[in-house]
């Protein structure tokens, strides 16, 4: 099983649409990483987080990370194809030890 | 569907012995596989794309001798450290390409090395 829930699992979202993807622990996370994999490249490394309420931007893409440190969300504005991708969230729980969410694959539909 | 099973999950070896860890699509066959390498506190690094039955692509910087890759089959990645050393403890994990069908990437839960 999961140690960080990620949703959805999927998503089909009309270009142009906002989308949100989140990603949970029960427990506090120390640090909390988002990438994104496109189909037949590695992963990309959007964001970190570590403090509780940071957020961060790039481009339209946004991070939070809420104040107990418990979730994250990461949210597009106005979706491009280039979006479509995997989304992967990754979390440090404490001392070195790192666990996984299981991906969200996002489609844009043109 | 679209599993990565990859073993084993956390490993002690010795300074100077070899490891090997296995990555494996389950129900899928995997022509492109990824390995990753996580540092205390950093994000994750793309070591090597491994290819099936051909030689893996490494990034730069990463050694191809000590980072020994095969990926013989459709179904199986292997990454050997070689020699390992203490600075290699990290946390290693693979990614498997399902296809354009299954549309992306499963993950493997990674493996946590600690050379003693």
């Amino acid at each position: 099983s999961q140690e960080l829930e990620q949703s959805p699992q999927s998503l089909i979202v009309q270009e142009g649409k906002n989308l949100t993807i989140n990603c949970t622990s029960s427990k506090t996370l120390y640090g909390l990483y988002w990438y994104k994999q496109k189909y037949g490249e590695g992963l990309i490394f959007l964001m970190m987080l570590q403090k509780g309420g940071e957020e961060k931007s790039h481009e339209k893409i946004t991070a939070k990370l809420d104040e107990k440190k418990q979730q994250s969300s990461l949210h597009i504005t106005a979706s491009q194809p280039s979006h479509a991708g995997i989304y992967l969230c990754g979390a440090d729980r404490s001392n070195y030890q790192l666990i996984w969410g299981a991906g969200t694959k996002l489609i844009i539909k043109p | 569907g679209a599993v990565v099973s990859q073993h084993p999950s956390r490993v002690i070896c010795k300074s100077g012995t070899s490891v090997k860890i296995e990555c494996r699509s389950l129900d899928f066959q995997a022509t492109t596989m990824f390995w990753y390498r996580q540092f205390p506190k950093k994000s994750l690094m793309l070591m090597a794309t491994s290819n099936e039955g051909s030689k893996a692509t490494y990034e730069q910087g990463v050694e191809k001798d000590k980072f020994l890759i095969n990926h013989a089959s459709l179904t199986l990645s292997t990454l050997t450290v070689t020699s390992a050393h203490p600075e290699d403890s990290s946390f290693y994990i693979c990614s498997a390409d399902a296809g354009a069908f299954n549309y992306g990437y499963t993950f493997g839960s990674g493996t946590r090395l600690t050379v003693v």
